[in-house]
C-alpha cells in the first residue's frame, strides 16, 4: 500500500515569496491533515479535511495560508506572503475516517527555508 | 486543549545504554495516547497506540507503559543503537473532530 506522498521535500524561498505544498494521502482515507512542525516544537495541527470539507482550521493564520482539498483527495496547502517564522516542516497526514483511536499516517514533509 | 509535555527535550546516550522518556497529559477524559518516532527526512512512524490503564506494550528493544489516573506514559528503550536515534513524539487523542495534539518531543542521540 502506497503511503503518504508530498512534495517537494525541501524548499528554500526568500521573504514575502510564495511557495505551495502537496499532498496525495493514502488510497480510501477520508480524512486529510496539515501539520506545521517548527524546529523545537511539537507538530501544530494548521487544517483538517473530511473529505473536501474543512473540520479544524482554527490554528490556520489565514491571512497569508490557504489550503484546499478539491476533489476530497490531493490537497495544497500555500502561504503567501510568506515569513521568516513559517521556517518549518510541513507534515500531511491522513487516516481512513475520524476512527477509534485517531492513529495518523504521515508523509516525510516539506522542510520550508525562509531567508 | 490538551496539554502533552514531554521530558526530557533531549538526550544522549551510549550506544548498548538503556533509556527512557516521558510523557504526561492531562487524565481528565483520557481516550488514547500515540507514541511516534521520527527519524530526519522520513516520515513519522507509529510506534504505539494505547488505551488501557496499566497497558504495557512492547516492539522489539522498544516498550512503552501508560498510567490514565496520574496522567503519564513512559518510553524505555533496551540496549539503544544507533538507528534509534530519532525523536520519539506522543500524542493525546480525545475522539470527535479534533486531531492528535502532539508534545515537542524528545530527541534521542545514539553514540556508537
Amino acid at each position: 500500500e502506497a503511503g503518504v506522498a508530498q512534495s517537494p521535500r525541501y524548499k528554500i524561498i526568500e521573504k514575502r515569496q510564495s511557495v505551495a505544498f502537496w499532498c496525495n494521502p493514502i488510497s480510501g482515507h477520508a480524512t486529510l491533515y496539515w501539520y506545521q512542525q517548527i524546529l523545537g516544537q511539537g507538530p501544530k495541527l494548521l487544517i483538517q479535511f473530511q473529505n473536501n470539507g474543512v473540520v479544524d482550521d482554527s490554528q490556520l493564520p489565514k491571512d497569508r495560508f490557504s489550503a484546499e482539498r478539491l476533489k476530497g483527495v490531493d490537497s495544497t496547502l500555500k502561504i503567501q506572503p510568506a515569513k521568516l517564522e513559517d521556517s518549518a516542516v510541513y507534515l500531511c497526514a491522513s487516516s481512513f475516517q475520524q476512527g477509534d483511536t485517531g492513529e495518523l499516517f504521515f508523509g516525510e514533509g516539506s522542510r520550508l527555508t525562509v531567508l | 486543549i490538551l496539554n502533552v509535555e514531554q521530558s526530557p527535550q533531549s538526550l544522549h546516550v551510549q550506544e548498548g545504554d538503556s533509556t527512557n522518556f516521558t510523557c504526561s497529559f492531562p487524565s481528565s477524559n483520557f481516550y488514547a495516547l500515540h507514541w511516534y518516532r521520527w527519524e530526519t527526512a522520513k516520515s513519522p512512524e507509529a510506534l504505539f497506540v494505547m488505551t488501557l490503564n496499566g497497558d504495557e506494550k512492547k516492539k522489539g528493544r522498544i516498550s512503552a507503559t501508560l498510567n490514565t489516573k496520574e496522567g503519564y506514559s513512559y518510553l524505555y528503550i533496551k540496549g539503544s543503537q544507533p538507528e534509534d536515534s530519532a525523536t520519539y513524539l506522543c500524542a493525546s487523542y480525545r475522539p470527535g473532530n479534533t486531531p492528535l495534539v502532539f508534545g515537542k518531543g524528545t530527541r534521542l542521540s545514539v553514540i556508537a
